[in-house]
């Protein structure tokens, strides 16, 4: 596709269920990355991966959040046990390398814990 | 770690009047500068970068930055807004070489006033 396609862009589900997030970068990008974004808050840094490997995970809150990305394309974020606390938006990027390259931003998911 | 100060939450402007959004960062060794726009209901979009040589850098939509190291501060500038140019912006903040891992601050909500 023509950007970084996430989906669904609007997740509502119950505290303690599992929830799985999905994102498509751009076609040929090998970074990949995941934010979070708290009302009024700036993006908070969660993982980079780089190909299929997760190079840096110090972002992510805990054990309960891990990420995917088993052939270097499309990922997936995971949450188990959801709290209400997690209720955000994650954004996720990809650019083409891990150089002095711009990172592409989808529109995110809007993730609500009820 | 980085960390990256937007002091005004919101910044009311005039519209064709100029305006400047305040960012500061945390000292380092090295350090690359972003500036990000979020237009409402749109992911976020990359203004200008600056990496190294010139401390003016120039970006989209006439918007320009300025890296000062002494003040640790990169404000961005626009000499003439307009009403297209509301929405947030986003400083950010890397120690690497490019956009992984990147500290965002808190963003600033620019209104254009008609």
């Amino acid at each position: 596709g023509a950007g970084v396609s996430q989906t669904p862009s609007n997740k509502v589900t119950e505290k303690g269920k599992y929830v799985e997030l999905r994102c498509d970068p751009i076609s040929g990008h090998t970074a990949l990355y995941w934010y979070r974004q708290s009302l009024g808050q700036g993006p908070e840094f969660l993982i980079y991966f780089q190909g299929t490997g997760a190079a840096d995970d110090s972002g992510l809150p805990n054990d309960r959040f891990f990420a995917v990305r088993p052939e270097g394309s499309v990922s997936t974020l995971k949450i188990q046990r959801t709290e209400r606390g997690d209720s955000a938006v994650y954004l996720c990027a990809s650019s083409p390398d891990r150089g002095r390259t711009e990172a592409f931003f989808g529109q995110g998911t809007r993730l609500t814990v009820v | 770690a980085q960390s990256v100060t937007q002091l005004d939450s919101q910044v009311p402007v005039f519209e064709e009047a100029p305006v400047e959004l305040r960012c500061n960062y945390s000292s380092s060794v090295s350090v690359y500068l972003f500036w990000y726009v979020q237009y409402p209901n749109q992911g976020l979009q990359l203004l200008l970068k600056y990496l190294s040589g010139s401390t003016l850098v120039k970006g989209i939509n006439g918007f320009e930055a300025e890296f000062n190291k002494s003040q640790t501060s990169f404000h961005l500038r626009k000499p003439s807004v307009h009403i297209s140019d509301t929405a947030e912006y986003f400083c950010a903040a890397s120690s690497g070489g490019g956009a992984d891992g990147l500290t965002f601050g808190k963003g600033t909500h620019l209104i254009i006033q008609p």
